[in-house]
Parts: structure tokens; sequence; C-alpha cells
């Protein structure tokens, strides 16, 4: 069975200073791995995804993400937070091919302060 | 390129009275396509997936349906709104061939009074 893990339920940062959004995740096979972002009321957009190549991920908006299988870990992170980061994000992980079958997480609110 | 239309954005309905959300994908075929609903601080419960043209999966046992009467459209149908219906209503679609991640629409609000 699959399952993630979004260890922080709200984070908040100052504008300009690094954003890390923590996921572990559990699953039985080699697992493909998303991050989505969802601004208020809006639907999810996809920020970036791991399925089996390189290790370190690179998404949209300077966003990257870093998959460990050691650690069950695919940590979210920027350099440089900006006032339009703060949304909802989404850590999502599935280990098959069916869409049926993504597990999404309880998600992480991230709050910039300017 | 591909998009996907969801309407109404906003929905006020009072108890008992039927509902239709209406669900479309242009720039792609035979996607798969699905209903989510997120409650209000909470995250994201698959309702329903379609692989094809009338071929519907139920995840949750509840007073709403889906239907899919063609490949790029899909709708999301009660004939008794409750209370506990009232939420954010997605739909999303996929293809299997990769990569196959799930894009969203922009949503539905849904109020149930």
């Amino acid at each position: 069975a699959q399952s993630v893990t979004q260890l922080d339920s709200h984070v908040s940062v100052s504008e300009g200073t690094p954003v890390l959004l923590r996921c572990n995740y559990s699953s039985s096979y080699s697992p493909s791995l998303f991050w989505y972002v969802q601004h208020p009321n809006k639907g999810l957009q996809l920020l970036l995804k791991y399925t089996s190549a390189a290790t370190l991920v690179k998404g949209i908006n300077g966003f990257e993400a870093e998959f460990k299988k050691s650690e069950t870990s695919f940590h979210l992170t920027k350099p440089s937070a900006h006032m339009s980061d703060a949304a909802e994000y989404f850590c999502v992980v599935t280990q098959d091919n069916y869409g049926q079958n993504f597990v999404f997480g309880p998600g992480t609110r991230l709050s910039v302060l300017p | 390129s591909q998009t996907i239309h969801q309407w109404p954005a906003t929905l006020v309905q009072p108890v008992g009275s039927p509902l239709s959300l209406e669900c479309t994908v242009e720039g792609t075929s035979n996607p798969n396509l699905y209903w989510y609903r997120q409650a209000a601080g909470r995250g994201l419960q698959l309702l329903f997936y379609s692989v094809g043209i009338g071929q519907i999966s139920s995840e949750v046992p509840q007073n709403l349906s889906a239907s899919r009467p063609q490949d790029r459209q899909f709708i999301l149908s009660s004939k008794k709104l409750l209370l506990s219906d009232s939420g954010f209503y997605l739909c999303a679609w996929s293809v299997l061939q990769g990569p196959y991640e799930q894009y969203f629409g922009p949503g539905t609000r849904l109020t149930v009074t």
C-alpha cells in the first residue's frame, strides 16, 4: 500500500528566504512522485514530477525536489520565497501508471510574510 | 495545447435539489478523466474515474453519479443534494502513455444550503 506524509500542515517564511516543504512516502515498488500547488479557489497546478530518471528534479517557478530512496523522502525546496508562492502544496505518490491510484498527501499551507 | 474547462465556477443549491457539473477537455483524445472533491480544510478525495466513453468507476458510495457521454466530456450529477455534498469539485485528466501526471480544471465551488 502507498501513503504520503506531509510533515508540516503549515509553514511560514519571510519573503526572500528559502522554502522547505517536507514529504515522506511509503511504497512497495519504485514510486513516481509529484508536487502540486493550489492557490485559493483554484485548481491544482503541477510543479514537478519524478519518474525514475534524475533524482534532482527541477520544476516551474524556481522549485525543485530531490528524491531520496534511502530516506523515502521527496522534499520541495526553493532558494528564495516570493509573495506569490503563498498557497497549498500537495505531495502525490503512485507506484503504477493508473491515475486512480494516485495518493495525495494532506497538504502544506505556505505563508510568505513581507 | 490541452485545456480543461469546468462550469459553473460557483453554485449555491438547496438541500434536495439536483446537481449537474460539467467538465470538458480540449486538445487530447481518449483521456482518462477524474472527479475529485475537496472539503474545507481537507485533502482530495477521488470520487469517480473513467477510462473511456460510458466506463465509470466509483471510488466511494454516495448520492453522486458520473457519466461520460462523449470522449472528452465528464459530468457529475446528483438527484438530491445533501448538506455534506458541499465542497470544491475538481475535474482532472491524464493519459496513460507517459508522462501520466494529472491536469486539473479550475474547479467548482458548491455550497448546499
